[in-house]
């Protein structure tokens, strides 16, 4: 199993600039998160899904923002335009209904100059 | 809103000097907490979920024990390998599917010292 991937590992944009995060969840994984953490605010939730469908979405900041996911095996969330202030690491975990451990991939770690 | 909070925010020991983290929550109606490790450059890596008042739970030199207000992860003869923030997150009941979010703590970051 080769975990949840994400990619990039490293971003670094201008502001102003898209800005577009790619989640892979574990085979079979039926929700799928998506974290942003900082040292002022920790680890906070931006949206997840079920089963491909967005649940909760209340913790996306702005309209800048938004995530999809077109099929079960892939996921994006998007920043346009890019702002410093969303300088920050992004995970993104995934779990399966009836199992309560989420597993987190490894995180893209967002720089906007 | 639920709230969870982790104490201390940065834990230095000595190898071999046990101690304990603790989490406390306020929340409409506890599904589950959990236990996160996390290492620098890394994504948490899942140690336990406690489910109900008395349980405990333990993996090496960890284990972990829950309340109807907080849980205590408890550290053992630590080694300087445990060295790592700690995160604890709690998972509420959300309308007709307990399937929900988790809500974390800031994080306490230990360090052990050989």
């Amino acid at each position: 199993d080769a975990g949840v991937i994400q990619s990039p590992r490293h971003e670094v944009t201008e502001m102003g600039q898209e800005v577009t995060l790619r989640c892979k969840p574990i085979s079979g994984h039926d929700y799928l998160f998506w974290y942003r953490q900082t040292m002022m605010r920790g680890l906070e939730l931006l949206i997840y899904f079920n089963n491909n469908v967005p649940i909760d979405d209340s913790g996306m900041p702005e309209d800048r923002f938004s995530a999809k996911m077109p099929n079960a095996s892939f996921s994006t969330l998007k920043i346009q335009p890019s702002e410093p202030r969303d300088s920050a690491v992004y995970f993104c975990a995934s779990r399966l209904t009836g199992r309560y451990g989420y597993t987190f991939g490894s995180g893209t770690r967002l720089t906007v100059v | 809103e639920d709230q969870v909070t982790q104490s201390p925010e940065a834990l230095r020991l000595q190898e071999g000097e046990s101690s304990s983290l603790n989490c406390s929550y306020t929340v409409s109606g506890l599904r589950g907490l959990f236990w996160y490790r996390q290492d620098p450059g890394k994504g948490p890596e899942f140690l336990f979920t406690l489910y109900s008042a008395g349980e405990e739970k333990e993996k090496e030199r960890l284990k972990a024990t829950l309340t109807k207000k907080e849980s205590f992860l408890h550290i053992t003869a630590p080694k300087p390998e445990d060295s790592a923030t700690y995160l604890c997150a709690v998972q509420v009941y959300a309308g007709g599917t307990s399937y929900g979010k988790l809500t974390f703590g800031q994080g306490t970051i230990l360090t052990v010292h050989p």
